[in-house]
């Protein structure tokens, strides 16, 4: 079975600096997607950035990017410039690219990390 | 893009009821929707798989016969807490997967708002 694990349960940084949020996952499968999603006091879930296993390069989203170390099993997530907007819970998350009874397309999410940004 | 309802977002119920939670998609067939639980400052636990017009996947350790699901519809899901207690106090959301067989493209899963649980 896979898993997500987030190591850092808090972090915090300064107002237009820059944060990486860590994570590491398992899994024997060699095709998959890798997420990071934001969920701010709302608790609305919002997808911040997607990576395909198969693909090397790393995703990037304006000031969002990601490090995917993929023999290493990492996939951190870098916010650059972070903004008072940044400040949330973010979730790294795994679903498998093959579908059938055991694979629904479901999400496999990390612990989180609370990210504090302060001004 | 697509967009995920859930309803209602906030709800009461005395101990002893049941309580219905509703997942929409509103501008996609979903064949496939799955319903997570979330504690406070905690991540969110898959609770079940549900499939259009067939039984839901409960994930281990989650009770059937206490959270009902049932996907009649392309486009609806329901989450029933029967006989709630306290304990059941929660977050719970929804997310509705867009499009049938291999994720090809990967973000194919769509949140809802999420229904907040208080039972009194």
């Amino acid at each position: 079975a896979q898993t997500v694990t987030q190591s850092q349960p808090e972090m915090s940084v300064q107002e237009a600096e820059t944060v990486t949020l860590s994570c590491t996952y398992d899994t024997s499968e060699s095709d998959y997607y890798l997420f990071w999603y934001k969920q701010p006091p709302s608790r609305q879930m919002i997808l911040v950035i997607r990576q395909e296993a198969y693909k090397q390069q790393n995703a990037t989203e304006n000031r969002f990017s990601v490090n995917f170390q993929k023999a290493a099993k990492s996939f951190s997530l870098k916010i650059s410039d972070s903004q008072l907007g940044d400040a949330a819970m973010y979730f790294c998350a795994y679903r498998s690219a093959t579908y059938g009874s055991s694979n629904t397309g479901k999400l496999i999410f990390g612990q989180g990390t609370t990210l504090q940004v302060k001004p | 893009g697509a967009v995920v309802s859930q309803h209602p977002s906030r709800v009461i119920c005395k101990s002893g009821t049941s309580v219905k939670i509703e997942c929409r998609s509103l501008d996609f067939q979903a064949t496939t929707m799955f319903w997570y639980r979330q504690f406070p400052k905690q991540s969110l636990m898959l609770m079940a798989t549900s499939n259009e017009g067939s039984k839901a996947t409960y994930e281990q350790g989650v009770e059937k016969d206490k959270f009902l699901i049932n996907h009649a519809s392309l486009t609806l899901s329901t989450l029933t807490v029967t006989s709630a207690h306290p304990e059941d106090s929660s977050f719970y959301i929804c997310s509705a997967r867009k499009g049938r067989g291999p994720p090809v493209g990967g973000n194919t899963i769509y949140f809802g708002e999420g229904s907040w649980l208080t039972v009194v």
